[in-house]
């Protein structure tokens, strides 16, 4: 157990619509991360908040968002869902910010678009 | 652009056989390199890092792993497989700041009897 948990474990939805997926990071860790994992793409970096604010973007879509609340807790948006956004989505977190630090991983957040 | 290779999507090991997973790495200056595991419904878990310092890195579960710079290699390695280590192994590498991990394709282990 990392420490990270992420909710729901599972969710289906229909193409058009919108999802949200949150994470808790391990008490303490500052920085939040989101992956997406599939199987034509891989593990692929989304983004990353630091203390509430928005630290660095990888390849994430537009019709994707996220967020970093005050209780340090993360949320990633999903709209206008696709077939191809079907994926397993993963949420990291680590201390800070000042150096590489390892990145633990919740137990991630399966989507099937339909 | 800074890349990871992981050149065998899949290997078959006998339980208590040496293991050897390839990782090679492309990327400006040394980087910071990652081995994760990731069991079946399961998140990744780190098995070892290196940022620096002493070139052959222990893990946990048995794992090392060896940085060698002249082949741009980070290669994962065990003296003896269990069943249990039986997962995809995930070869990732980071820039300074720790964002934008890039991660390789993975490389799904099976261990026989």
């Amino acid at each position: 157990d990392s420490g990270v948990t992420q909710t729901p474990k599972h969710l289906i939805t229909a193409t058009g619509q919108r999802v949200t997926l949150r994470c808790s990071p391990r008490s303490g860790d500052l920085s939040v991360y989101w992956y997406q994992q599939s199987l034509d793409q891989g593990l692929q970096f989304l983004i990353q908040y630091y203390n509430g604010e928005e630290r660095a973007k990888g390849n994430i879509l537009e019709r994707f968002s996220a967020q970093q609340f005050p209780d340090l807790h993360s949320e990633l948006n999903l709209s206008s869902l696709e077939l191809g956004d079907s994926a397993l989505y993963f949420c990291a977190s680590s201390v800070g910010i000042a150096e590489v630090e390892t990145q633990y991983f919740g137990p991630g957040t399966r989507l099937l678009v339909l | 652009a800074q890349s990871v290779t992981q050149p065998d999507i899949h290997i078959t090991v006998s339980e208590g056989a040496s293991l050897e997973l390839r990782c090679n790495y492309s990327y400006g200056a040394t980087p910071y390199l990652f081995w994760y595991v990731q069991s079946p419904g399961q998140g990744l878990q780190l098995l070892l890092k290196y940022f620096s310092g002493d070139t052959l890195v222990q893990g946990i579960k048995g794992f090392e792993a060896e940085f060698k710079r002249s082949q741009s290699s980070f290669n994962l390695r065990k003296p003896s497989v269990h069943w249990s280590d039986a997962a995809e192994y995930f070869c990732a590498v980071a820039p300074y700041n720790n964002n934008d991990m890039r991660f390789g394709a993975g490389t799904r282990l099976t261990v026989k009897p």
